[in-house]
């Protein structure tokens, strides 16, 4: 059975700092990994997709890394802003269906 | 860009109650989803739907529960009796081959 453990599960940063979010899975056989952005009592919004045969994507200040073979991602957050302030969610796609990870909180204080 | 939507964003009903919760999945998608958060927890995984049937269900999705693609745009999760426990945001989800999830913006449902 698929785990998803994400670290740290809250995370308090001034503004301006750089940022790593981490997340671990217990089975390598997927097909991809997502990171999605959860504001309170919203939906979930996609930030980057990596494919199981991808190191790494970017999408502005965001970069997120996937090492399959030891299970993990990170997602980087450079510069970070107030309005980075969320949920972060990692889900890892297998089989039929995916695994959500169980969210970083991160506050970015001004 | 193409978005997944979900009606109502709010439902409430009341205990033992049947509700129907609405999604438009995106046009060239095949595959469909739906997932539940309750309150302060994980989004759980519930069903995954693709060529007109169940290929995926969780432990959760039990016989309260069914699913159907009633034409060839919408998504439907039916629960037959509410019970106060399925109170939950749920999000209804598609991807196309190799591609990620879209998802949508979620139903709200609280069974009083």
């Amino acid at each position: 059975k698929q785990e998803v453990t994400q670290i740290p599960a809250a995370l308090s940063v001034p503004e301006g700092e750089n940022l790593v979010l981490n997340c671990s899975f217990t089975d390598s056989a997927i097909y991809n990994l997502q990171w999605f952005r959860q504001d309170p009592g919203k939906g979930l919004t996609s930030l980057l997709l990596i494919q199981s045969s991808q190191r790494e994507q970017t999408s502005g200040r965001l970069n997120a890394s996937l090492d399959k073979s030891s299970g993990r991602s990170t997602l980087y957050i450079a510069a970070s802003q107030p309005g980075d302030s969320a949920t972060y969610l990692c889900a890892v796609r297998h089989d039929q269906k995916v695994t959500f990870g169980t969210g970083t909180k991160l506050q970015v204080i001004p | 860009e193409p978005e997944v939507t979900q009606t109502p964003s709010h439902q409430v009903t009341q205990m033992g109650q049947e509700v129907i919760l609405r999604c438009v999945p995106i046009s060239n998608h095949l595959y469909f989803y739906w997932y539940r958060q309750i309150l302060g927890q994980k989004v759980e995984f519930l069903v995954s739907f693709y060529n007109n049937e169940i290929s995926e269900k969780s432990e959760i999705f039990d016989d309260q529960f069914s699913v159907e693609r009633p034409d060839g745009s919408n998504f439907t999760l039916k629960i037959r009796s509410t019970k106060l426990e399925d109170s939950a945001m749920y999000f209804c989800a598609s991807s196309g081959s190799g591609s990620g999830y879209t998802f949508g913006s979620g139903t709200r449902l609280t069974v009083v």
